[in-house]
């Protein structure tokens, strides 16, 4: 079963604007880290975020983990039409296995 | 340098055969995760490798699905008796360690049982 749940399901914008993507998890995790998939194949790796971490940057965008509510947000800052994809939050649990991913937000940026 | 790469890209197969689907993570990347993903929905955890044990197979749905990786490199998720509900694409990740490290993920492999 998947941990992870995310928040949309699907968003569309303006190219220009913000988007915020939430996901919310059940249990204790030792990081969160968000991937991007485009075209249903390969994901690609965005950002990590630490259980003892409370918010990071990268470029355009910023992740902020709430341990207390079990959950985090990705916000991509001036989002640009090559944005467009699907994205995932995954959850690595406090064994250090397994990786745990949700059912991803549909992002559609429009140009 | 090679990324993760997986074979073949596309395995169209009968309902009951075998079918044997390869991964070749990125040289030195101890740890090697197989994953599932259905339309629609986020990729599903199925075995991690480190090195060349099978630290964690709980997510692998059945005994039809099994997995090796005899010299720490190479991967082969292995399906007995396919059924249409294995119809799915396959991911192969590997990173330098199981987590908090970050995965690289090939291409996958859909499968389709027909």
């Amino acid at each position: 079963s998947q941990q992870g749940e995310e928040d949309p399901q699907a968003l569309s914008i303006q190219e220009g604007e913000n988007a915020t993507m939430n996901c919310s998890y059940k249990t204790s995790i030792n990081n969160l880290q968000w991937y991007r998939q485009n075209s249903g194949r390969g994901l690609v790796h965005l950002i990590l975020i630490r259980s003892n971490e409370r918010e990071k940057h990268s470029g355009r965008l910023r992740v902020t983990l709430d341990t207390s509510k079990k959950s985090s947000s990705l916000l991509i800052t001036a989002s640009r039409a090559a944005d467009t994809a699907s994205y995932f939050c995954a959850t690595g649990d406090t064994g250090g296995f397994k990786t745990i991913f949700g059912a991803g937000t549909r992002l559609f940026v429009k140009a | 340098g090679a990324g993760v790469s997986q074979t073949p890209s596309n395995k169209v197969t009968e309902k009951g055969k075998y079918v044997e689907l390869r991964c070749d993570p990125i040289s030195g990347h101890t740890a090697l995760y197989w994953y599932r993903q259905s339309l629609g929905q986020g990729p599903e955890f199925l075995i991690y490798f480190q090195g060349t044990g099978a630290a964690d197979d709980s997510g692998l749905p059945n005994d039809r699905f099994f997995a090796v990786r005899p010299e720490g490199s190479v991967s082969t998720l292995k399906i007995q008796r396919t059924e249409r509900g294995d119809s799915a694409v396959y991911l192969c990740a590997s990173s330098l360690g199981g987590t908090p490290y970050e995965q690289y993920f090939g291409p996958g492999t859909r499968l389709t049982v027909t």
